[in-house]
């Protein structure tokens, strides 16, 4: 199946630091990727829709300011959590089709992000 | 918002012993799909199923559409250790490429 990279795996950081996360298509090339956050125990919620070489769609409730994406290739889309905070604590996967049409997600190994 | 309800939350069985998971969603879906993630990592794709009572098998797992594809449901017959983890199914929202995770289903083996 086709391999989506994300880094760094774990990060811990400081209140009011902003905090960039990498999400890499490897062997193939995503015009799409999606954002989640996850927090313990409980189900996958979508923060946005990156797309290639336009502004990414953001769900309810999704701070745009916040959390900022970037996608300027069909191979990397980045999340930037900006002046993070406590409550920012989660687990952050990134997600890809390998076409529009195609069904299946394809994960990447996901970001646990810890706010001091 | 579209929303996709799963029960159990969780469900704690012997090894050897059946599972199922229910999932219910609010509208009439296009698809659904399965997902499992094991504790620690990534949801990682089972399957996806698009016609009405759509019925597919992977080996001791399977999968069911609904006849009004508001629901589906998976069964784990003679469940093992290396079942554990959390089940979740997912809808396309139509006319978006985004897809909705369902509230998950935790599921322990015991050995």
């Amino acid at each position: 199946g086709a391999v989506v990279s994300q880094h760094p795996s774990r990060v811990i950081c400081k209140s009011g630091t902003s905090v960039k996360i990498e999400c890499r298509s490897l062997d193939f090339q995503a015009t799409t990727m999606f954002w989640y956050r996850q927090f313990p125990k409980q189900s996958l919620m979508l923060m946005a829709t990156s797309n290639e070489g336009s502004k990414a769609t953001y769900e309810q409730g999704v701070e745009k300011d916040k959390f900022l994406i970037n996608h300027a290739s069909l191979t990397l889309s980045t999340l930037t959590v900006t002046s993070a905070h406590p409550e920012d604590s989660s687990f952050y996967i990134c997600s890809a089709r390998v076409g529009p049409d195609t069904g299946e997600l394809f994960f990447g190994e996901g970001s646990r992000l810890t706010v001091l | 918002g579209q929303q996709v309800m799963q029960i159990p939350q969780y469900q704690h069985v012997q090894e050897g012993e059946d599972f199922t998971t229910y999932c219910n969603s609010s509208t009439t879906l296009s698809n659904i799909q399965w997902y499992k993630q094991r504790p620690g990592g990534h949801p990682v794709f089972l399957i996806q199923l698009v016609k009405s009572g759509e019925v597919k098998k992977q080996k001791r797992l399977t999968f069911q559409f609904g006849e009004a594809k508001k629901n589906s449901s998976l069964h784990i017959t003679a469940t093992q250790t290396t079942d554990v983890g959390t089940y979740f199914c997912a809808a396309r929202v139509a006319g978006f490429q985004k897809l909705v995770f369902g509230t998950g289903t935790r599921l322990l083996v015991s050995p």
